[in-house]
């Protein structure tokens, strides 16, 4: 079984520049999530999508951050413009699905350096 | 508000030995999941174990085991037998059952000495 895939594997962009990572979960698995991880910390929940709907984006600096899932599938993460506090490890993770006890399977995440 | 504590930022351990890494968390749902993943230096996050808040049983997967103390609010990972390849960051997440989002603590680096 294929695992989480994600690319780039790493970045490196300009402060105010854009940028998008992807993401291709596992086939089947109908909940998808992106997690930020800043170094020394834990991952910290972005966007979390069902199928191709938004559960939860509370967490998520829409005023330059954007997530999308066309068809449920594979999913997209953008920023633009970067700040140099967005340095971190892009996670992305699928489910098979919402019930409890399901553990995520997690990609090898983008390395985001912003300078 | 949910909350997930790891109080040990790094631990050493001699190879062949056991050692207990601590997690503990605070939820106001009653009903929740318990992960462990161990993110090696490539980043990725890798699946443990699991643990049901109604489960009566500690889990365990080989190596692993979780003792699981729900007064407590605490889910201690406990490794046998280390090995040099255990040798990478932990974390403890927990997953309520409203939202179902994972609240991941801020990891414990784990180092195996031969």
């Amino acid at each position: 079984e294929a695992g989480v895939a994600q690319s780039p594997r790493y970045k490196i962009i300009e402060k105010r520049q854009s940028v998008a990572f992807w993401c291709n979960p596992i086939s089947g698995h109908a909940t998808l999530y992106w997690y930020q991880q800043i170094l020394g910390q834990g991952p910290k929940l972005l966007i979390q999508f069902q199928n191709n709907g938004v559960v939860d984006d509370s967490q998520l600096p829409k005023d330059r951050f954007s997530a999308e899932r066309l068809k449920g599938v594979d999913s997209t993460l953008k920023i633009q413009p970067a700040k140099l506090e967005d340095s971190a490890v892009y996670l992305c993770a699928s489910s098979l699905d919402i019930s409890l006890g399901r553990e995520a399977f997690f990609g090898q995440g983008t390395r985001l350096t912003v300078v | 508000a949910q909350k997930i504590t790891q109080t040990q930022p790094g631990m050493f351990v001699q190879e062949k030995e056991a050692v207990t890494l601590d997690c503990t968390y605070d939820t106001s749902d009653p009903s929740y999941g318990l992960f462990w993943y161990k993110q090696p230096s490539s980043g990725e996050m890798i699946f443990l174990i699991y643990q049901g808040s109604y489960d009566q049983q500690n889990a365990t997967e080989g190596r692993y085991s979780l003792n699981f103390q729900k007064a407590r609010k605490s889910a201690n990972l406990v490794i046998s037998a280390s090995q040099l390849g255990d040798s990478a960051m932990y974390f403890c997440a927990m997953r309520p059952n409203t939202g179902n989002q994972f609240y991941f603590g801020t990891g414990t680096s784990l180092t195996v000495i031969p």
